[in-house]
């Protein structure tokens, strides 16, 4: 596709439940990032792919949160008995190589809001 | 640590006017890479100017410009001739080892018309 794309635009779950949140990159980007952005601060890096593998996960919180990337392409971000805390704006940004020369595209990300 | 600082949470500026966003940062590294992003309602971030830090020149696109002082870890967006469509978050970010990005708490803009 033309840019970062990722769904779903707003989810809406209650406390407990399971979730799970899709990017899709720019199409032979090989790099992938997930980031939080709680209200009124600047994202939050959460997770980086490089291909298929994670290479630096130490931006999730806890071990609630787990991403994957099967194929090397889309990614999903799943979070399983959430919280209210984690309702927040999940970005998803992609990069054609990884390093910290490029330049990272962003996703219009997915709203969720945890009752 | 990697940090990034945004002083101003908001910014207001006349609409064909000159407004500057202060940014300063840290970090111990000597390659790295700086970034302004923008942010409208949309939620979308948008790529606005990026500085190679090992490069004396100021970054220009067009209205924007950055005065970059590595000395001071200083990083700021001039933005001219400002137009409504501007209005948005403006987030500065940090690029260094590790590939993630370290961004600050954002400036609102506001353009008066």
């Amino acid at each position: 596709g033309a840019g970062v794309s990722q769904t779903p635009s707003n989810k809406v779950t209650e406390k407990g439940k399971y979730v799970e949140l899709r990017c899709d990159p720019i199409s032979g980007h090989t790099a992938l990032y997930w980031y939080r952005q709680s209200l009124g601060q600047g994202p939050e890096f959460l997770i980086y792919f490089q291909g298929t593998g994670a290479a630096d996960d130490s931006g999730l919180p806890n071990d609630r949160f787990f991403a994957v990337r099967p194929e090397g392409s889309v990614s999903t971000l799943k979070i399983q008995r959430t919280e209210r805390g984690d309702s927040a704006v999940y970005l998803c940004a992609s990069s054609l190589t990884n390093g910290r020369q490029e330049t990272q595209y962003f996703g219009p990300g997915t709203r969720l809001l945890v009752l | 640590a990697q940090t990034v600082t945004q002083s101003q949470p908001e910014m207001s500026v006349q609409e064909a006017e000159t407004v500057t966003l202060s940014c300063t940062y840290d970090t111990s590294e000597s390659d790295y890479y700086l970034f302004w992003y923008k942010q409208p309602p949309s939620r979308q971030m948008i790529l606005v100017i990026r500085q190679e830090a090992y490069k004396q020149q100021n970054a220009t696109e067009n209205r924007f410009s950055v005065n970059f002082q590595k000395a001071a870890k200083s990083f700021s967006l001039k933005i001219s001739d400002s137009q409504l469509g501007d209005a948005a978050m403006y987030f500065c970010a940090l690029g260094n080892t590790g590939n993630q990005f370290y961004f600050g708490t954002g400036t609102s803009l506001t353009v008066i018309p």
